[in-house]
């Protein structure tokens, strides 16, 4: 088990350009969360799925916010036309919904943006 | 409206101290998690204890989910127990949400 890994790690870009961000969660977790995180802030939930089906969509999840599990396995996260706004840590977590603690969740290391 | 809050919001301790954290949530839960946030960002997971009591080396918690709140002691700080610690919530109630409480950041002193 070598943990939910993410990448890239870091990501400057200009403002405008489009992002993409990717996650691959622990084998055989049947769901996968992404947050986002402003400094001094606690994670924000953004949306999840339970193997390839996207179920919840936070408001936050603006229309230049889209997020993909193909194959019920590694995710990304796809923002376009970014903005300096979006300047976060974007944060991914997976669970197994049935294992003996129910939906507890696992973090990865997070993607910092820095939009300029 | 659903609401996470901990307390206190920043604490500062000598090396060797107890503390106790408290996280207060308005609903009926599914699941309460607390984590430890390091200077890097990465979420450690520190508990996952919708009720109950668990210990874990000089850490333990408490959850009383009837009461809504949830307890984290750490006892004999060390410096490596500095950061922001979180509890995370996964509420019962309607469309799923899962709140993230206002954090307490931790500073041990040597």
């Amino acid at each position: 088990d070598t943990g939910v890994s993410q990448n890239p790690r870091h990501k400057i870009t200009k403002r405008g350009q489009n992002v993409t961000f990717r996650c691959d969660p622990i084998s055989e977790h049947n769901r996968l969360y992404w947050y986002r995180q402003t400094l001094g802030q606690g994670p924000e939930f953004l949306t999840y799925f339970q193997n390839e089906a996207q179920l919840e969509k936070s408001r936050l999840l603006s229309d230049r916010f889209s997020a993909e599990r193909p194959k019920g396995s590694f995710s990304t996260l796809e923002i376009q036309r970014t903005e300096q706004g979006d300047s976060a840590m974007y944060l991914c977590a997976s669970s197994d919904t049935a294992g003996g603690s129910y939906n507890e969740q696992f973090f990865g290391p997070g993607t910092r943006l820095t939009v300029l | 409206g659903i609401q996470v809050e901990q307390s206190p919001p920043d604490l500062i301790l000598q090396e060797g101290a107890n503390s106790t954290l408290r996280c207060n949530f308005s609903d009926s839960v599914n699941n309460l998690q607390w984590f430890h946030q390091n200077p890097w960002g990465q979420l450690i997971n520190l508990f996952y204890i919708p009720s109950g009591t668990k210990q874990n080396g000089r850490l333990s918690a408490t959850t009383v989910a009837t009461e809504r709140y949830s307890l984290l002691y750490i006892s004999s700080s060390q410096t490596t127990d500095s950061g922001v610690y979180f509890c995370a919530v996964e509420f019962t109630s309607g469309t799923y949400k899962y709140i993230f409480g206002t954090g307490t950041r931790l500073k041990v002193l040597a």
